[in-house]
């Protein structure tokens, strides 16, 4: 079975402070992963997505991850935070091949001016 | 494009009535999957479909649960009777199997479903 791990489910930082939130997998074949956004009030926007090839993945936002496979992780990152970003931040596996993406339960992130 | 289209965007209801829930898919995209989303269990994958047949309906949580798709612009979760813990919000989402085997979806607004 899949699964999704994030282990920080509520982060607080200030304006300009640098960002890193944990994502853990586990599953034991080829993955695709993800990180979605959640705006308040508004549904999930793609931030980037890893699929094969360079392990540090660049998305929208000045946002990136690092695909780890050794520690079965896909950290999101961004040196410096607005207040925009805040939102809910989630991590997603997809195994290769096929179609059904886990989720890990989200990180709230807040940022404050 | 509009996106993947949902409706209604709240819906409030009584404890033991039916609930239709309403999603239209992004044109051309083959696929079409429900979420669920609460604070306690995150979003989790109710069902989802592939040229409008169910191919895993494994995570609807009983059979007070069903979803249809008649055609490939249209798709229902229907909640008969409703509960209130079946509060939470509905998402749909759609994707193409031209964008690679698990390429990112496109999630509509959602519908938020309160029980009373």
């Amino acid at each position: 079975a899949q699964s999704v791990s994030q282990h920080n489910h509520h982060v607080i930082l200030s304006e300009a402070a640098s960002l890193e939130l944990g994502c853990n997998y586990s599953y034991g074949g080829t993955v695709n992963l993800f990180w979605y956004v959640q705006y308040p009030g508004q549904h999930l926007q793609l931030l980037l997505k890893y699929f094969s090839g360079d392990p540090l993945v660049k998305g929208i936002k000045g946002f990136e991850a690092e695909f780890i496979k050794s520690k079965f992780s896909f950290n999101l990152r961004k040196p410096s935070v607005q207040w925009s970003d805040t939102a809910e931040y989630f991590c997603a596996l997809g195994p290769g091949g096929y179609q059904k993406v886990t989720f890990g339960i989200g990180t709230k992130l807040q940022v404050i001016p | 494009d509009a996106g993947v289209i949902q409706s209604p965007r709240h819906e409030v209801t009584e404890m033991g009535q039916e609930v239709t829930l309403r999603c239209k898919p992004i044109s051309g995209h083959d696929y079409l999957f429900w979420y669920r989303q609460t604070m306690m269990r995150g979003l989790e994958l109710l069902i989802y479909f592939n040229n409008n047949v169910p191919i895993d309906d494994s995570g609807m949580p009983e059979d007070r649960f069903s979803a249809k798709m008649p055609n490939a612009s249209f798709s229902t979760l229907k909640i008969q009777p409703s509960e209130p813990r079946d509060s939470a919000v509905y998402f749909c989402a759609s994707r193409s199997s031209t964008g690679g085997p698990s390429g990112g979806y496109t999630f509509g607004s959602g519908t938020r479903l309160t029980v009373v």
